[in-house]
């Protein structure tokens, strides 16, 4: 089975700096990773996902993650955060059950901004 | 348009009742998920529907039965509430099942049962 481990539970950093959200998978076959945003009180939104091709994924709100098969990570970055950023940040992989998409999720880094 | 949605948004009620849960999705996509967020924010998949066929039922108690009347629709229906059932609930939907495919999920219940 395949599974995502996010290394940090909470990232606080300031407003206007940069920002790295670790996420680090396990999978013994072709890996697809997501990276979903969850913003209080609503339900989740993809943010990017590397299905394959280009190591560099670019996604919305000027978000972008690496997939670095040897180290098997995929870290989120941003190299400038906003207020608005404040949000749960959950890494996910896919894998395939009868057929079927089944997301594994990670257990969610809450990034804070502080102004 | 609200893409997926879901009612109702909070559900307060007492153990061992029976409740209900609706999801529509207006995508036009073919297959839709039931997830459970607990307390700590980790998020598992409990069901998915194709094309109204169960595919995946990841062991969760008999007292949850998923429902789908129809591609656009999915509900969940909980018998004998339980303290462990209070949680956030959050349906999903995708075109195909494909390992690929984008999620697009509703705003989701918050259950509580006191």
């Amino acid at each position: 089975a395949q599974s995502v481990t996010q290394l940090d539970s909470q990232v606080p950093v300031f407003e206007e700096a940069p920002v790295e959200l670790r996420c680090n998978y396990s999978s013994s076959v072709s890996v697809y990773l997501f990276w979903y945003v969850q913003y209080p009180n609503q339900g989740l939104q993809l943010l990017l996902k590397y299905l394959s091709g280009s190591t560099l994924v670019k996604g919305i709100n000027g978000f972008e993650a690496e997939f670095n098969k040897s180290q098997t990570s995929f870290h989120l970055r941003k190299p400038s955060v906003h207020i608005s950023d404040t949000a749960e940040y959950f890494c996910a992989v896919s894998e395939i059950i009868q057929g079927a998409q089944k997301l594994v999720f990670g257990q969610g880094t809450r990034l804070t901004i502080n102004p | 348009d609200t893409a997926v949605s879901q009612t109702p948004k909070y559900l307060v009620t007492q153990m061992g009742n029976d409740k209900s849960i609706k999801c529509e999705q207006n995508l036009g996509h073919d297959t839709m998920y039931w997830y459970k967020q607990d307390s700590k924010k980790f998020l598992k998949i409990m069901f998915s529907y194709n094309n109204k066929e169960l595919i995946i039922n990841e062991t969760v108690p008999n007292r949850f039965s998923p429902k789908s009347p129809d591609k656009a629709h999915l509900n969940l229906h909980i018998n004998s509430l339980e303290l462990g059932d209070s949680a956030v609930y959050f349906c999903a939907s995708s075109q195909g099942g494909g390992p690929q495919g984008t999620q697009y999920f509703g705003p989701g219940t918050r259950l509580l049962v006191l």
